[in-house]
């Protein structure tokens, strides 16, 4: 089965750099990839997502980025603030199963 | 609009007790999932459902049971727990199959002493 890999654990940045978060899978089947945000005492939110046709989206401050060769996605937040310290998680789908595999977690605390 | 909804959001109970979460969601969305949360492992799914009366295993079933006789319930059922099911517990709702995107719960914390 698919096996997300997720990088760092934890994260701190200065409020104004930038943020990035990596991950990689295991089943070159998986072609959707989205990454949730979970704030304290949350349950998880969908901020961006990302198919396997496309090789970058962008929303505003985030991205993320995929590289199907290499079988790794990353999420690029910038000009962060501190209302974007939070818990992330990336997850990756083959569409033909209702089933997302979740990475661990990246704690991001963004410093004012 | 309520969206979706879980009771409790706080529980303490003994092993070997028998503990049911509720989930409830009002978007009449065909496919609800209940994961559990624990430090460094993010989130595992435990079951889900894709319509009503149509159940199956998740990553971590065990000790666990589930039902969905309506859409909008999927109650979740320790049968009798144990210590390693100490965990924060999230219900999710998604109606497109296709996209994958998960509505969450607040979630319900659970502590089994």
């Amino acid at each position: 089965g698919e096996n997300v890999e997720q990088h760092p654990s934890t994260l701190s940045v200065q409020e104004g750099d930038s943020a990035v978060i990596k991950c990689t899978y295991s089943d070159s089947a998986s072609n959707y990839f989205p990454w949730y945000k979970q704030e304290l005492g949350k349950g998880p939110q969908l901020i961006i997502d990302i198919r396997s046709n496309v090789g970058e989206k962008k929303d505003q401050r985030i991205a993320v980025t995929l590289n199907k060769t290499a079988k790794h996605f990353s999420l690029h937040i910038t000009e962060t603030q501190p209302e974007d310290s939070a818990v992330y998680f990336c997850a990756a789908l083959n569409t033909g199963f209702q089933k997302l595999v979740f990475g661990t977690g990246t704690r991001l605390l963004v410093s004012p | 609009d309520a969206g979706i909804t879980q009771s409790p959001r706080y529980k303490i109970t003994e092993t070997g007790r028998q503990v049911t979460l509720m989930c409830h969601q009002t978007w009449s969305h065909s496919y609800m999932f209940w994961y559990r949360q624990d430090l460094g492992h993010g989130l595992r799914l435990i079951y889900y459902s894709a319509a009503a009366d149509i159940t199956d295993k998740g990553e971590v079933p065990d000790g666990y049971v589930v039902s969905r006789s309506k859409t909008e319930n999927f109650p979740l059922t320790l049968e009798s727990a144990t210590r390693s099911q100490t965990s924060v517990y999230f219900c999710a709702s998604s109606g497109d199959r296709n996209t994958g995107e998960l509505f969450f719960g607040e979630g319900s914390r659970l502590t089994v002493l």
